[in-house]
């Protein structure tokens, strides 16, 4: 099972909006509605922002939003802050194991 | 305070063996399917094992199948990784995580396995 497809990296201005793609297969995305997203900071464990492909844990801005489209989920950061600057990754239940990780997106708020 | 922390890691030989802890308190983890997830240093996320709640089912990521062991003492609210024949690439941050939901949402705050001769 290979890791899901995210872009290395993704900036913004302060109070824009971006968008990180996470592409996987019809072997995790494309057959289930179980995408996740964590924030991590440097040295800090991650955190979870999003699961089930749109719902947000209770505490979590709603400027993160999630959205899926066939094989390809997407976290969408609006009202971009400083303290969104961080790593971001995608996850989704798959077919062959249980979990995999995407590669992970580093955003720079400029 | 829902909490999870992990101790165990440190500097091991190649081929040398370790086990993992993950303390919980706040809640149960015997209501809980509990997974391990490693960070190599500069690296992403990998999902490592799962283990069910009654410990029945486990689960291994392919690179770690026949040499890491998943287990669960629910008296004691704890969750352990047995980790041999160590490599190199084993290196890294181990995660105990909570799954909710098809979800990671608590995390633990790592623990430090260096593979090293």
């Amino acid at each position: 099972q290979s890791a899901l497809t995210q872009p290395a990296s993704v900036s913004g201005s302060p109070g824009q909006s971006i968008t990180i793609s996470c592409t996987g297969t019809s072997s995790d995305i494309g057959s289930y509605r179980l995408v996740s997203w964590y924030q991590q900071h440097p040295g800090k464990a991650p955190k979870l922002m999003i699961y089930e492909v749109s719902k947000r844990p209770s505490g979590v801005s709603n400027r993160f939003s999630g959205s899926e489209s066939g094989n390809t989920a997407s976290l969408t950061i609006s009202g971009l802050q400083a303290e969104d600057e961080a790593d971001y990754y995608c996850c989704s239940f798959a077919r062959s194991v249980p979990y995999v990780f995407g590669t992970g997106t580093k955003v720079t708020v400029l | 305070e829902v909490q999870l922390v992990e101790s165990g890691g440190g500097l091991v030989q190649p081929g040398g063996s370790l086990r993992l802890s993950c303390a919980a308190s706040g809640f149960s983890i015997s209501g809980y399917w509990m997974h391990w997830v490693r960070q190599a240093p500069g690296k992403g996320l990998v999902w490592v094992s799962r283990i069910t709640g009654d410990a029945r089912t486990t689960h291994y990521v392919d690179s770690v199948k026949g040499r890491f062991t998943i287990s669960r003492d629910n008296a004691k609210n704890t969750l352990y990784l047995q980790v041999n024949s160590l490599r190199a690439e084993d290196t890294a941050v181990y995660y105990c995580v909570r799954e909710s939901s098809y979800a990671f949402d608590i995390w633990g705050q790592g623990t430090m396995v260096t593979v090293s001769s």
